[in-house]
């Protein structure tokens, strides 16, 4: 089955600055790449997400690339806030509407 | 967005009771909802796949007969802990969908805690 690895676990950053998160995949027929985003105690939402036809996708402060020969896509937060503060989970599926595969999820701390 | 409700959202229970969550999609009908068991600072473990009208598909490793998952409805499935013990004790999020390659929407999670 699908292995979704993420990278850092935890990450510090000072506000203003650039936050990045890595997430590798195995399973080359995954084609749909979610961010989510969860405050503690609450559901994860959407964020951003790509599909395999795609290489790079922005919204505002976010972006996400994805390297399909290479199995991986990056989450990029730019100008970061203490609102981001958050854990941040990357998943992998086949389809939007099938099951995700979701990273480990990476603690992200923006100190104002 | 879609909105997804889970209920109860905080549930206490006694080892050995069953403890039931229910899953609903209040503005769409879910042809799909899956079942995720998250522990503290973990990330989300599927559980399993229900579609509307048939039987669960369960992960490897999920008894399906300690975690019983019924979708009578296209906008209702329910998860049963039966013979809850502390180790059951998880954040239980349910997520649905409609069409085959829509997003999923989450539901709030309910936090269950056996004694």
């Amino acid at each position: 089955g699908e292995n979704v690895e993420q990278h850092p676990s935890t990450l510090s950053v000072q506000e203003g600055d650039s936050a990045v998160i890595k997430c590798t995949y195995s399973d080359s027929a995954s084609n749909y790449f979610p961010w989510y985003k969860q405050e503690l105690g609450k559901r994860p939402q959407l964020i951003i997400d790509i599909r395999s036809n795609v290489g790079e996708k922005k919204d505002q402060r976010i972006a996400v690339t994805l390297n399909k020969t290479a199995k991986h896509f990056s989450l990029h937060i730019t100008e970061t806030q203490p609102e981001d503060s958050a854990v941040y989970f990357c998943a992998a599926s086949m389809g939007a509407g099938n099951m995700l595969t979701f990273g480990g999820g990476t603690r992200l701390m923006v100190k104002p | 967005g879609a909105v997804v409700s889970q209920h109860p959202s905080r549930v206490i229970c006694k080892s050995g009771t069953s403890v039931k969550i229910e899953c609903r999609s209040l503005d769409f009908q879910a042809t799909t909802m899956f079942w995720y068991r998250q522990f503290p600072k973990k990330s989300l473990m599927l559980m399993a796949t229900s579609n509307e009208g048939s039987k669960a598909t369960y992960e490897q490793g999920v008894e399906k007969d300690k975690f019983l998952i019924n979708h009578a409805s296209l906008t209702l499935s329910t998860l049963t802990v039966t013979s809850a013990h502390p180790e059951d004790s998880s954040f239980y999020i349910c997520s649905a969908r409609w069409g085959s390659d829509n997003e999923q929407f989450f539901g709030p999670g309910t936090r269950l805690t056996v004694l």
